[in-house]
Formats: structure tokens, C-alpha cells, sequence
């Protein structure tokens, strides 16, 4: 089957403007993740879904950053006036419920000029 | 703070012989451990778990231990070929949610 997918793949914004990223997750998986990595670092964790519900959002680093799963399906991660320190890769991951193995997006690159 | 360290240096080897990374973790105890392999430009893709209640744990060429006394997983290849040449990615969860707290990774280059 299909595995998680994320759009755009590359994305470049002037300082400031607004971007929205999308992950579609595995068909029936209730966990999702978003996770941040810089250049030569390993992910960082941004905030984590069950389902609809965001239950933890302890790294999302400013109040800038946001995200949403409203049906329990696709999600989106939104991030206002974009700042040059948040240029990164931004990776979705989705799992099975009671499963602890996560199963990784390709990432969408942003670069914030 | 919980801490995760890997080798930050690259490992180049030759092929055939075994690859051992290191992954060490300080100031809390993961009641598991997994293992990821990423490759340039790609998300990160799973390899193996380990709990904290087994020493080892195998998967074809693969072989994972887990020392909870020492806080340090190994992370073995053995008989590499080019194509194991990848980072590898060391993360115990964090919290009840699964979220995982990741290494920065140890770059392995395999030559023929």
C-alpha cells in the first residue's frame, strides 16, 4: 500500500509570508508525528496526534507554528511569518495504535529566504 | 535533560567487515530503543527494536544490543556491502506518546 506521502516536497518562502505543509499518513493509522530536522542533525519533535486530538505540542518551538488533523486523517502544519531559523526539513510520521515502530514521509524542505 | 549521543564522526569501512555504532542516552531509562536508517534526501525508515528487557536482538545482518546498566545501545552490520552506506539513527521514546527523541546520527560509508 501507499506510504506516507508530504506536499510540496520543496518549498521556499520570503521571510514573513505564511506556508502550510501537508502529510497524508497510512490509510487507518492513528498516531501521528511531526518532527523537525536541520542540516546534519537528527529529528526534532514538533507535536504529536491521536487521531484528531493533538495531544502533545511541546516542541513546537514558537506560536508561530501550528497544526491540525480535524478528521483524524491528513494533517497540516502551518507556520506564520516564516523566520530564517525556521528553515529545515519538516518529516511526518505515522504509526498503528500500540505500535511503536513510526513510518517516515520523504519531508518537505523549507528554505526561508 | 534527556540526552541521546552517537558518534557525530563518520565510519568508513571496507566491505565485508562488521560496522558497530554507538547510541548513548543520560539522564532517563527507555523501556525500548529502535533504530532507523535514513538516506540522503529521504525520511527516516525503520530497522529494529530492542526492549529494555533483551540484550540482543537480530534481523538478517543486523544485531542490536542493549545495555540498560551502561545506557548504551550497539548498533552491528555485519558483512557490509556499499549499500548499507547510510545514517543511522538511534531513538528511544520520550513520554507515553511514542514521540521519539532522536540521536544526530552516525554516517556510514561502506567502500568496495
Amino acid at each position: 500500500g501507499a506510504g506516507v506521502s508530504q506536499s510540496p516536497r520543496y518549498k521556499v518562502a520570503k521571510r514573513g509570508q505564511d506556508v502550510a505543509l501537508r502529510c497524508d499518513p497510512i490509510s487507518g493509522h492513528v498516531s501521528l508525528f511531526w518532527y523537525q530536522q536541520a542540516l546534519g542533525q537528527g529529528p526534532e519533535f514538533l507535536t504529536y496526534f491521536q487521531n484528531e486530538a493533538q495531544l502533545d505540542k511541546s516542541g513546537l518551538p514558537s506560536d508561530r507554528f501550528f497544526a491540525e488533523r480535524p478528521e483524524g486523517s491528513v494533517s497540516t502544519l502551518k507556520i506564520q511569518r516564516t523566520q530564517q531559523e525556521d528553515s529545515a526539513v519538516y518529516l511526518c510520521a505515522s504509526s498503528s495504535y500500540r505500535v511503536y515502530e513510526q513510518y517516515f514521509g520523504p519531508g518537505t524542505r523549507l528554505t526561508v529566504t | 535533560s534527556q540526552k541521546i549521543e552517537q558518534n557525530s564522526e563518520a565510519l568508513n569501512i571496507q566491505e565485508g567487515k562488521t560496522a558497530t555504532l554507538t547510541c548513548n542516552y543520560t539522564n532517563y531509562s527507555p523501556a525500548y530503543l529502535q533504530w532507523y536508517r535514513q538516506d540522503p534526501g529521504r525520511g527516516p525508515v525503520f530497522l529494529l527494536l530492542i526492549r529494555e528487557n533483551e540484550k540482543e536482538k537480530r534481523k538478517e545482518r543486523l544485531k542490536v544490543t542493549f545495555d540498560t546498566t551502561l545506557k548504551q545501545s550497539l548498533f552491528h552490520i555485519t558483512a557490509s556491502q556499499p549499500a548499507d552506506s547510510a545514517t543511522y539513527l538511534c531513538a528511544p521514546p520520550s513520554g507515553n506518546t511514542g514521540k521519539l527523541i532522536f540521536g544526530q546520527g552516525t554516517t556510514l560509508q561502506v567502500k568496495p
